[in-house]
Parts: structure tokens; sequence; C-alpha cells
């Protein structure tokens, strides 16, 4: 299988902490992208970053790619209780469809 | 951002029955659509993409006779689940790329056979 990892599984924080999640991959991508899905819902694009890319940011969030460990960050920043949700992040490579990892649930406790 | 919509975002139905679910493209053509299905606390598994006017390609392990798929036109792509059992119940979800590298998804369906 193809399918990447999240790390940690699940994470429970106070509002305003910082959220870190992460996520390997196995094989060569074109690019990463970070997809949240609040409970029941679909899919909402976070971020985009290519593989000669190292890092991006885009408001609380702060995406990092490290391609010789084959591993990406999201940081989420102050966060807030509507940030509770799964994160996944999704590898391409070529012209594949995405892969998913299997995802961090984030509680933010107010 | 480009719009998918699914239909219908929730269905039950009984066993043996087969039941379609409807995906979209509200403001870009797609020639290719991609099914995945989602069990509870899981990730997202890939079933098959969805090509405009030709055969979808299934994953390994999804059955292509259970799974029916047509994408008819550039801006619909259907999933029709055969002869429903309950261990078809799950969260389906489609996503379309409007020839970006980001991949837009549907709100999903959840289905729940009885």
């Amino acid at each position: 299988s193809q399918q990447g990892e999240e790390d940690p599984q699940a994470l429970s924080i106070q509002e305003g902490e910082n959220a870190t999640m992460n996520c390997s991959y196995k094989t060569s991508i074109n690019n990463l992208q970070w997809y949240r899905q609040n409970s029941g819902r679909g899919l909402v694009h976070l971020i985009l970053i290519r593989s000669n890319e190292r890092e991006k940011h885009s408001g609380r969030l702060r995406v990092t790619l490290d391609t010789s460990k084959k591993s990406s960050s999201l940081l989420i920043t102050a966060s807030r209780a509507a940030d509770t949700a799964s994160y996944f992040c999704a590898q391409r490579s070529g012209n594949t469809p995405l892969v998913f990892g299997k995802g961090t649930r984030l509680s933010v406790i107010a | 951002g480009a719009v998918v919509s699914q239909h219908p975002s929730w269905v039950i139905c009984k066993s043996g029955t087969s039941v379609k679910i409807e995906c979209r493209s509200l403001d870009f053509q797609a020639t290719t659509m991609f099914w995945y299905r989602q069990f509870p606390k899981q990730s997202l598994m890939l079933m098959a993409t969805s090509n405009e006017g030709s055969k979808a390609t299934y994953e390994q392990g999804v059955e292509k006779d259970k799974f029916l798929i047509n994408h008819a036109s550039l801006t619909l792509s259907t999933l029709t689940v055969t002869s429903a059992h309950p261990e078809d119940s799950s969260f389906y979800i489609c996503s379309a790329n409007p020839g970006e590298e980001t991949q837009y998804f549907g709100p999903g369906t959840r289905l729940l056979v009885l």
C-alpha cells in the first residue's frame, strides 16, 4: 500500500495552544496536500506544497515538507474550538489520484 | 475554489436493493472523477477512477460489477451500489480535478443498508 501515516492518531489541546501533526509517505511525490474533515462531512482543502518547496504558510497554518525524509508537518497556531476535526495529508505522484494517510483527530478544548 | 456536489447526502435502503449516487462538478468540466469510500474513523480509500466516455478504472479489491460507475458527461459521474448489503454501509465521497493540482471533494453520501 502507498498509504501514508499521520502522527499522532489523536491530539487533544487547549484553545490557544499550537497543534502539530506529522505525515510520512512512501513514494516520490509531485505535491502533498492537507485536508480537514469535520465529523461526517466532506473534505476541505487546506494547503498544497509542491515537492520543490520546503515551507508554506496560509493564515494560521504552516506546512513543511522534507522530501529527503519523506515527511511533512502541519502546524496550526493559536488553535480554536472550531479547528476540532480530522486532518489528512494526501500525496500525488504523477497523474495518479490522491493517496490519503490515516489522519489525525484533533480536539481543541475551549 | 471549484465546487463538487453529491446527491443524495444520505440514503437508507434495504438489503438487496441498488443505490445510485451522483457526483457533479458545478463550475468546471472534469474528464476524470474519483470515488472514495470511508469507514468510520478511518481514512479515505480510493475505489475507482471514473473516466468520461470510457470505462472506469477500479482499484484492487473493488468489485466492478458491484460498484457500477458511469461518467456520461464532463460534469456528472454516477456510482451505483448494486444489490447492497449491510457491509456496504459507508461514507462515499467523490472528487474531481479542474485541471489544477488541487483535488476538490464533494460533501459525501452516507449509505446505510439495513
